[in-house]
C-alpha cells in the first residue's frame, strides 16, 4: 500500500512569488493535515482538511491556503512568499479524524 | 490557543542510560500521540494514549498519560544508538498540536 506522497521534493522560489505543494493521502484516508517544520524546529500546524472541507487552521496568515479535492488529495498554496517561509512542509493523512496520522516525506521550500 | 510543551529540549546520554521526555498541554486532551523523527526523516507514529492514567509499553519504551489528561511522558530504558532522533508528543483536541520535541543523542 502506497504511503502519503508529496510533490515536489524540493522547490526554490524567490521572495514575493507563489508556491504550490501537493499531497496524496493513503488510499482510503479522508483527512489531510499540513504542518510546517522550519529547520531544526518543531511542527507547526497549518491546515486540516476532511471530506473536502477545511476543518481547522493554525496561526498562519491568510496567504497560506489550500484545498482538498474530491479524490482527497490536497494542495497547499503559499502566496507572497517571504524568506521565513523556507521550511519543510509535511503532509499527513488519517483514516479517522483525530486518530493516528501518517506523514509523507515532505516538500522542502526554499525562498531566496 | 492550545499549546503543548516538551522538556527537555535536548538530551545527550551514554548508551545504556535511561531517557525520559515530558509533555504538558495547556488544555485537556482527548488523546495524546507520540512520534519519532529520525535525522533527515519524517515523523513516524509510535503510540496513542486515550484513557486517563493509561500506561503502555513497547519493548524498552514506556508511555504514560496523566490522570488529568494534560500531560504525558515517554521513558526509554537502556538507550541504544538506534534511539537517536527527536521525539514529539502530539495532543489532540479539535486539532492535533505537536509538542516542541526532545532531541535525543546517544553516545556509544
Amino acid at each position: 500500500e502506497a504511503g502519503v506522497t508529496q510533490s515536489p521534493t524540493h522547490l526554490i522560489k524567490t521572495r514575493g512569488q507563489q508556491a504550490t505543494l501537493r499531497c496524496s493521502p493513503i488510499s482510503g484516508h479522508t483527512s489531510v493535515y499540513w504542518y510546517q517544520q522550519a529547520l531544526g524546529l518543531g511542527l507547526q500546524f497549518l491546515l486540516w482538511y476532511d471530506e473536502g472541507e477545511e476543518r481547522n487552521r493554525g496561526n498562519f496568515p491568510p496567504r497560506f491556503s489550500g484545498r482538498q479535492f474530491p479524490n482527497y488529495s490536497s494542495e497547499l498554496n503559499v502566496n507572497a512568499l517571504e524568506l521565513e517561509d523556507s521550511a519543510l512542509y509535511l503532509c499527513a493523512s488519517s483514516l479517522v479524524p483525530g486518530n493516528t496520522i501518517y506523514f509523507g516525506e515532505g516538500s522542502w521550500l526554499t525562498v531566496v | 490557543g492550545q499549546q503543548v510543551m516538551q522538556i527537555p529540549q535536548y538530551q545527550h546520554v551514554q548508551e545504556g542510560e535511561d531517557f525520559t521526555t515530558y509533555c504538558n498541554s495547556s488544555t485537556t486532551l482527548s488523546n495524546i500521540q507520540w512520534y519519532k523523527q529520525r535525522p533527515g526523516g519524517h515523523p513516524v507514529f509510535l503510540i496513542q494514549l486515550v484513557k486517563s492514567g493509561e500506561v503502555k509499553k513497547q519493548k524498552r519504551l514506556t508511555f504514560q498519560f496523566g490522570e488529568a489528561k494534560k500531560n504525558s511522558s515517554l521513558h526509554i530504558t537502556a538507550t541504544q544508538t538506534t534511539d537517536v532522533g527527536t521525539y514529539f508528543c502530539a495532543g489532540n483536541t479539535d486539532k492535533l498540536i505537536f509538542g516542541t520535541g526532545t532531541r535525543l543523542q546517544v553516545f556509544p
